[in-house]
């Protein structure tokens, strides 16, 4: 089945500070999407972006299905964008998840 | 517009008691979702409906029964829990499999403890 790998597990930011988060997935997909889950564990869709790039605010996401990755920038960090950042692919019916990117933003 | 409802929010269960973990979604989805996440880990896909009256297994589904009688209602059983089921449980709802209407919603989650 599919395999999806994030990188880096873990990193620590001074608040302000930007930041590009990867994806890479081991087959074609039909749906990936980037999520935030947040210290009390809820889950928040950022993104669904099988392909191409998408904008939300500080956010934003590329997806580059041919070459079977996505990446997500967080610009300008703020404490509250502390977390964990999921992606998730899709594969016969099922999302399978990346193991995450816990980010802590330092004030 | 609620989304998505989980009930309970948590639950300490003692080896071999039985529950049901109950999902609700108000957005007229037809496909429904049970996930499990353990920690340090992504989602893992217990069982998934594709409309009313249908269920079928996921990743992860010894253990678990699953119904989906009303479109809007997705319920998750363990006959009889034990402590490897501990875990957070999540719902998650999709309109369809094309497009942009397969993207998933999720529930708050259940916190679940078997001792």
């Amino acid at each position: 089945g599919i395999q999806v790998e994030q990188s880096p597990p873990d990193l620590i930011l001074q608040e302000g500070a930007n930041s590009t988060l990867r994806c890479n997935f081991s087959d074609s997909v039909n749906n990936l999407q980037w999520f935030h889950q947040n210290p009390w564990g809820q889950l928040i869709n950022l993104f669904y972006i099988p392909s191409g790039t998408k904008q939300n605010g500080r956010l934003s996401a590329t997806t580059v299905a041919t070459e079977r990755y996505s990446l997500l920038y967080i610009s300008s960090s703020q404490t509250t964008d502390s977390g964990v950042y999921f992606c998730a692919a899709d594969s016969n019916y099922q999302l399978i998840w990346g193991a995450g990117t816990k980010l802590i933003i330092k004030p | 517009n609620a989304g998505v409802t989980q009930t309970p929010k948590f639950r300490v269960l003692k080896t071999g008691q039985s529950m049901t973990l109950l999902c609700a979604q108000d957005m007229n989805h037809e496909y429904m979702y049970w996930y499990r996440q353990d920690p340090g880990m992504g989602l893992r896909l217990i069982h998934y409906s594709v409309g009313e009256g249908t269920t079928a297994k996921g990743e992860v589904p010894d253990g678990y029964n699953v119904s989906r009688l009303k479109k809007q209602n997705f319920l998750l059983g363990l006959e009889s829990a034990a402590p490897s089921q501990t875990s957070v449980y999540f719902c998650a709802s999709s309109y369809s499999r094309t497009g942009s209407r397969n993207e998933q919603f999720f529930g708050p989650g259940t916190r679940l403890t078997v001792l």
